[in-house]
Parts: structure tokens; C-alpha cells; sequence
């Protein structure tokens, strides 16, 4: 069956500096991968996808991704992470008719 | 004004009680979606619909149901509420020719007491 792992409940990262959130995947096919973003309180704001082609892929707010057949990962990046940034993050692949499956997320902190 | 919004937001029931989540969009999609969010859990998907005639359960449909009343408004019931449904519920919607980009409206805070 279709899954999605991400690794690490929680990260917390000084700000300023660096962050790359992890994500496996496991699907037969082709995948199509996403990155959403849920601030506190807000719904999911999605910050990038991937359908094929270039495996780094750009988002919004100066994320980045990369697609890695071999390692079946969707790792998500920023260079210089904001205090704005802290929120959960989730990771998802893209089924059949449309459908999502999520990972359980990442909480991201961010300490001043 | 949001694209795909949700209410009530938040909603605090009794056990047995019937409760309705509702969600309506403006964005002209013709997909919806209902997922419940658990801490630790991620979203899990509880029943999807591509159009006003067409409803489909998805990985967590037993205790809800839906209706489709216009392909603008998708609405989630849950007919005798328990507690193990307290949860976050969101409303997502997308379009055929955007392959799997889900729009998500703000989210439903639901406890069963």
C-alpha cells in the first residue's frame, strides 16, 4: 500500500539557519509529491509539488525540494529559516483519481 | 474572501448527538474532499466526491456520512457523534486539470464530549 514517512515529529532550528525536513515514500508508480505547510490555527497552504522533470523543485516562501528516485525521498529545504516558518509541515503523494495520502507531519520550531 | 470555507470552526457536542460539518468553494472545482486531522496521525482521507452525482468512501468513512448538495457545497455528518471523532476536520477541493493539487479550507475543531 501506498505510504508516506516522515521521520521526525518534531525539529527545532535556531533562526537564521538551516532546515531540511525528511520524507520517504513507498508507491508503485511514478509519484507525485507534495509539500504543505499548516500554520497555527490556518488550513494547508500548499509550498511546492513535484509531477516530473527537474528533481529540485522550487516553492513558495524560499522553499526548496528534491526528488530522489533512488532513496524514494522528498526532502524539503530552506537555507535560512525565518521565526515565521515554525508551524507543522506535511509531506503527501499523489494517487490515482486525484487522491492524497499524507504523512503524519513535522512540527517545526524555530528559537530565536 | 476564502476560496473554500468550513463551518462551524469550532463545535463541542455530547456523545450521540448528530452534528454537521459544512463546506462550501468558489472556486468552481469539481472535486471535494473530507479529511480528519489527528495529532501524530497526519490527514486521513473520510469520503471524496468528483461530482454532485458521485460519492466515494475513502480510508475512514465508518461513523460519517456526506452529501453533495451542489458543486459548490459538500457537507459531513456524523450521525450519532463519539468521542474518538473529536478531531480536526478539514474540507479540501481540487480540479481535474490540476492533478492532485488539494485547496484547503480553514478547518473544523470538533470535540465530543
Amino acid at each position: 500500500a501506498q505510504s508516506v514517512t516522515q521521520p521526525d515529529i518534531h525539529i527545532t532550528v535556531s533562526e537564521g539557519a538551516s532546515l531540511e525536513l525528511r520524507c520517504n515514500y513507498s508507491y508503485g508508480a511514478t509519484p507525485y509529491l507534495f509539500w504543505y505547510v499548516q500554520s497555527p490555527g490556518q488550513g494547508l497552504q500548499l509550498l511546492l509539488k513535484y509531477f516530473s522533470g527537474d528533481t529540485l523543485v522550487q516553492g513558495i516562501k524560499g522553499f526548496e525540494a528534491e526528488f530522489k528516485r533512488s532513496q524514494s525521498s522528498f526532502n524539503l529545504r530552506k537555507p535560512s529559516v525565518h521565526w515565521s516558518d515554525a508551524a507543522e509541515y506535511f509531506c503527501a503523494v499523489g494517487l490515482y483519481g486525484n487522491k492524497l495520502v499524507f504523512g503524519a507531519g513535522t512540527i517545526l520550531r524555530v528559537k530565536s | 474572501d476564502a476560496d473554500v470555507t468550513q463551518t462551524p470552526r469550532n463545535r463541542i457536542t455530547k456523545t450521540g448527538k448528530r452534528i454537521m460539518l459544512e463546506c462550501s468553494q468558489t472556486k468552481g472545482h469539481d472535486r471535494m474532499y473530507w479529511y480528519r486531522q489527528d495529532p501524530g496521525l497526519g490527514l486521513r482521507l473520510i469520503y471524496y466526491s468528483f461530482d454532485v452525482k458521485d460519492i466515494n468512501k475513502g480510508e475512514i468513512s465508518d461513523g460519517y456520512s456526506v452529501s453533495r448538495q451542489a458543486q459548490a457545497k459538500f457537507s459531513l455528518s456524523l450521525e450519532s457523534a463519539i468521542p474518538n471523532q473529536t478531531a480536526l476536520y478539514f474540507c479540501a477541493t481540487s480540479d481535474l486539470l490540476r492533478i492532485n493539487e488539494q485547496f484547503f479550507g480553514p478547518g473544523t475543531r470538533l470535540t465530543v464530549l
